[in-house]
């Protein structure tokens, strides 16, 4: 079975600081892929992000990066100089069987 | 850029009525998905949809619920009698065939009201 933990309910933060939401996840598979989606209140869901398990190697794409740990089956995500358009629910999610598992998701919160 | 579509956006209907919603996936995608999303609660697998048949289903997924490909572009879930738990954001999604990790890409729901 896949779970995906997101431990943060809510963030809040002031513009331009940066914020790093935390992934836990679980899966017996050896090969699965994780992302990140962002939901902003208008409520689609944005995809951002996707890492495969077998490349652990970190990226920067724009004013996001991310952080895939194995070791400890963590999927960090952060947004560097946080603006209030990034103001959103964002959920983590696993891929396994062809279908995504879903985190609780973490609301982040920028202020002006 | 191609994305998922979905109607209605938001829908009213009373206890027991049956409801259809409709979406239309990316036009080279082989996989769709419907997932829902209680207000305020993560979002939840529903149903897979492949080669014009249900590949795997959820708990949630009841008899009430029913999928359908009814031409080469529309993907519809339908609800027989809704029930006042059914009042959710649905989402419909697809992936391309290639590859297991493939992005599933989301439209931007149909958010339906029971009362």
């Amino acid at each position: 079975a896949q779970k995906v933990t997101q431990a943060q309910t809510e963030i809040s933060v002031v513009e331009k600081e940066d914020v790093t939401l935390d992934c836990v996840y679980e899966t017996r598979d050896t090969t699965y892929y994780l992302f990140w989606y962002k939901q902003p209140p208008s409520g689609e869901l944005v995809f951002l992000i996707r890492r495969n398990s077998f490349d652990e190697q970190n990226e920067i794409s724009g004013r996001y990066s991310w952080n895939f740990q194995k070791s400890t089956s963590s999927f960090n995500f952060t947004i560097t100089a946080s603006q209030v358009v990034d103001s959103a629910v964002y959920f983590c999610a696993l891929m396994g069987d062809y279908k995504l598992s879903f985190g609780a998701g973490t609301t982040v919160t920028v202020r002006a | 850029e191609p994305e998922v579509t979905q109607t209605p956006s938001h829908q009213v209907t009373q206890m027991g009525q049956e409801v259809i919603l409709r979406c239309v996936p990316i036009s080279n995608h082989l996989y769709f998905y419907w997932y829902r999303q209680i207000l305020g609660q993560k979002v939840e697998f529903l149903v897979s949809f492949y080669n014009n048949e249900i590949s795997e289903k959820s708990e949630i997924f009841d008899d009430q619920f029913s999928v359908e490909r009814p031409d080469g572009s529309n993907f519809t879930l339908k609800i027989r009698s809704t029930k006042l738990e059914d009042s959710a954001m649905y989402f419909c999604a697809s992936r391309p065939q290639q590859g297991p990790g493939n992005t599933i890409y989301f439209g931007e729901g149909s958010w339906l009201t029971v009362v």
